[in-house]
């Protein structure tokens, strides 16, 4: 069993959709949280962090966190067509060095249609 | 500001052939990671280094697989001999040590290397 699991689509919505993509995972010690958005031939770019349990908003995106479910979500309101990528979720412990150790879910594909 | 960038963007050789893949990181970086994502998947760590010491090489398949960072700059990541499962894109990115173990990796656009 993987530590991170990831639903991987595809997923297709109409423009103007509310989309929620998740991830579940097995390792308690994990503190740390990331969503990346990966476009078609290019490489992960950081979308959004949190640290702790609830709701972190920027914009259209809101990232939510519970950690007594070991479960993580990424909700997009207003999707638009330059929403379609690869969504990674990502995840690490909270301590210096071992910080930046990620360990990433397989990627969720989205496809919003205009 | 330039982001990482990698070259070769594309290669595509026979098996048994070494490969090289170059990684130059953002100014200032000095924590450097190599990544190997294979299709469908999330990227997997091969080595971090900071500066130019390899911190983290647990997942590097090290009886064919190398990397340097000369200068604790740029960095190079080979396999020799490369095998048909070593087709993947492979991934460097950077990060400032801003001390707090959280840095944001910047990852450069991937080498996708086929091995036929």
């Amino acid at each position: 069993q993987k530590e991170v699991e990831q639903d991987p689509g595809p997923l297709s919505v109409p423009e103007g959709a509310i989309v929620s993509l998740n991830c579940t995972y097995s390792n308690s010690a994990f503190q740390y949280f990331m969503w990346y958005r990966q476009y078609s031939r290019k490489g992960p770019e950081l979308l959004m962090y949190t640290y702790s349990s609830g709701n972190k908003e920027d914009g259209r995106f809101t990232a939510q966190v519970d950690k007594s479910s070991k479960y993580i979500s990424l909700f997009i309101r207003d999707s638009q067509p330059s929403d379609s990528a690869t969504y990674l979720c990502a995840m690490s412990l909270l301590s210096s060095g071992s910080a930046r150790q990620l360990t990433f879910g397989s990627g969720t594909q989205l496809t919003v249609l205009p | 500001e330039a982001g990482v960038v990698q070259s070769p963007r594309y290669k595509i050789i026979e098996k048994k052939q070494p490969v090289a893949f170059w990684c130059n990181p953002i100014s200032g970086h000095n924590t450097l990671y190599w990544y190997r994502q294979n299709l469908g998947q999330g990227p997997e760590l091969l080595i971090r280094y900071e500066n130019e010491e390899a911190v983290d090489d647990s997942q590097l398949p090290k009886d064919r697989f190398s990397a340097e960072r000369l200068k604790g700059v740029d960095s190079t990541l080979k396999i020799q001999p490369a095998e048909l499962g070593d087709s993947a894109v492979y991934l460097c990115a950077s990060s400032l040590d801003g001390g707090q173990g959280t840095d944001t990796q910047y990852f450069g656009p991937g080498t996708r290397l086929t091995v036929l």
